[in-house]
């Protein structure tokens, strides 16, 4: 199985500030790597697909990025609504993986 | 709009079954495969199983392969997850996704609002 490894677990930030989350695949994955947003009690939106492809809505701010078999997600000015955790996930063999996850939290 | 709505969801004993449905609506049901994914409370995600828009394709996770069973009914709409003889470990929120292209990928959108499945005595 192809394991993600996400880091940090955790981080403290404020509004304006820029954030990045990293994401390593144990073995080669290609493209198909994709970032998630989670918020208490709802369901995962769809950020970032095939590592650098914003998916429709989502604002510019987040953008994505891959080398080898380590990704980058990051947000450029952090906004309230932003704060929540953020899960990347591979779709490149099953069974599909994600990471365990990093909680983005208010400085 | 795109959407899915699960239900089934309750309090089983261990041992038990339970059969999850994810009805869809707003796209062409048939041509997409769908997830399931879930997650314990205060947890990660996990992904449980996927299934091709067909149903003639199959995947599972080694912790569920042998006791859940994927389907879908394209007349009805409707994905399922029938879930025997259960454990405690599979206590979560169960999730139905969407893949987002026209392979098991590249990302899932939309999901479901989740159905929690408890598993106790």
């Amino acid at each position: 199985d192809i394991q993600m490894t996400q880091s940090p677990s955790s981080v403290s930030a404020s509004v304006g500030d820029r954030v990045t989350i990293t994401c390593r695949a144990s073995q080669g994955i290609s493209s198909w790597l994709a970032w998630y947003q989670q918020k208490p009690g709802k369901a995962p939106k769809l950020l970032i697909y095939a590592a650098s492809s914003l998916q429709s809505g989502v604002p510019p701010r987040f953008s994505g990025s891959a080398s080898g078999t380590d990704f980058t997600l990051t947000i450029s000015s952090l906004q309230l609504e932003d704060f929540a955790t953020y899960y990347c996930q591979q779709t490149n063999s099953f069974p599909f993986t994600f990471g365990q996850g990093t909680r983005l939290e208010i400085k | 709009e795109v959407q899915l709505l699960e239900s089934g969801g309750g309090l089983v004993q261990p041992g038990g079954s339970l059969k999850l449905s994810c009805a869809a609506s707003g796209f062409s049901f048939s041509t997409y495969a769908m997830n399931w994914v879930r997650q314990a409370p205060g947890k990660g995600l996990q992904w449980v199983s996927a299934l091709s828009g067909s149903g003639s394709s199959t995947y599972y996770a080694d912790s569920v392969k042998g006791r859940f069973t994927i389907s879908r009914d394209n007349s009805k709409n409707t994905l399922y997850l029938q879930m025997n003889s259960l454990r405690t470990e599979d206590t979560a929120v169960y999730y139905c996704a969407r893949a987002s292209g026209n392979s098991y990928g590249p990302g899932f959108d939309p999901w479901g609002q989740g159905t929690l499945v408890t598993v106790s005595s």
